[in-house]
């Protein structure tokens, strides 16, 4: 079944204890990006890779890093995660578009981190 | 910057009632619109697209059509079931030749309640 995974699903931890939550997609996808859904702001582009290597920011990338070692993988890491980093994040992904097409963007179930 | 403001809700209808939320946008150019839906605890599923003035997009019922002259895409469906309880986000991208950041910009999402 074409997906992507995401783990955990929900994750508690502590101000400044490092984490990581993962993001596989099985479907040979170029793209690949992270957003965080907030309350009242909708959903706001974190972090996104074109392809293996090849990161770069979103609209909110402070607190956040990514790495892009695989096709297939792209992992989140909060080195030192604060309170306001409270949030459900999705990853989503997609095969590259050419210039007068759109390839739809495949989400994940979501990741509802506390940070306390 | 690219913005899209849509109805915030909620919205409450009985089954089989008229939806309709409203969705306007800025942005350059001509960007696609898209009405992605979430239904509970999962993540974000693409309804329909537009990519292009004039454009209707539709899927399950649902429609919208792509107003470059209003620069709006209003949801519509002319029988709501109590399955379409959802929250419902309208959002833009812009294709980029060569590949880039096919970032989707988010309106905050609707919540829709559809009782029997």
């Amino acid at each position: 079944e074409a997906q992507v995974t995401q783990n955990p699903r929900y994750l508690i931890t502590v101000t400044g204890k490092k984490l990581t939550v993962t993001c596989s997609q099985n479907m040979n996808h170029e793209y690949m990006s992270w957003y965080r859904q907030d309350p009242g702001l909708g959903l706001r582009q974190i972090y996104y890779s074109m392809n293996v290597e090849v990161t770069d920011k979103g609209d909110v990338p402070e607190g956040y890093k990514v790495s892009r070692k695989e096709k297939r993988n792209f992992p989140l890491i909060l080195e030192s995660p604060s309170p306001n980093q409270t949030s459900l994040y999705f990853c989503a992904s997609s095969l590259a578009s050419g210039r007068l097409s759109y390839n739809e963007q495949f989400f994940g179930p979501g990741t509802r981190l506390t940070v306390l | 910057g690219d913005s899209v403001t849509q109805m915030e809700g909620p919205v409450t209808l009985s089954e089989e009632a008229f939806l309709t939320i409203n969705c306007t946008y800025t942005a350059t150019g001509y960007p696609s619109l898209f009405w992605y839906v979430q239904y509970p605890g999962e993540g974000l599923q693409l309804l329909l697209k537009a990519t292009k003035a004039d454009d209707k997009g539709s899927n399950k019922g649902f429609e919208a059509t792509y107003r470059k002259e209003t620069t709006s895409f209003h949801l519509e469906k002319g029988s709501v079931q109590v399955s379409d309880s959802a929250v419902y986000f309208c959002a833009l991208s812009h294709i980029r030749s060569g590949g880039s950041n096919y970032k989707l910009t988010f309106g905050k999402g609707t919540l829709l309640t559809v009782n029997p």
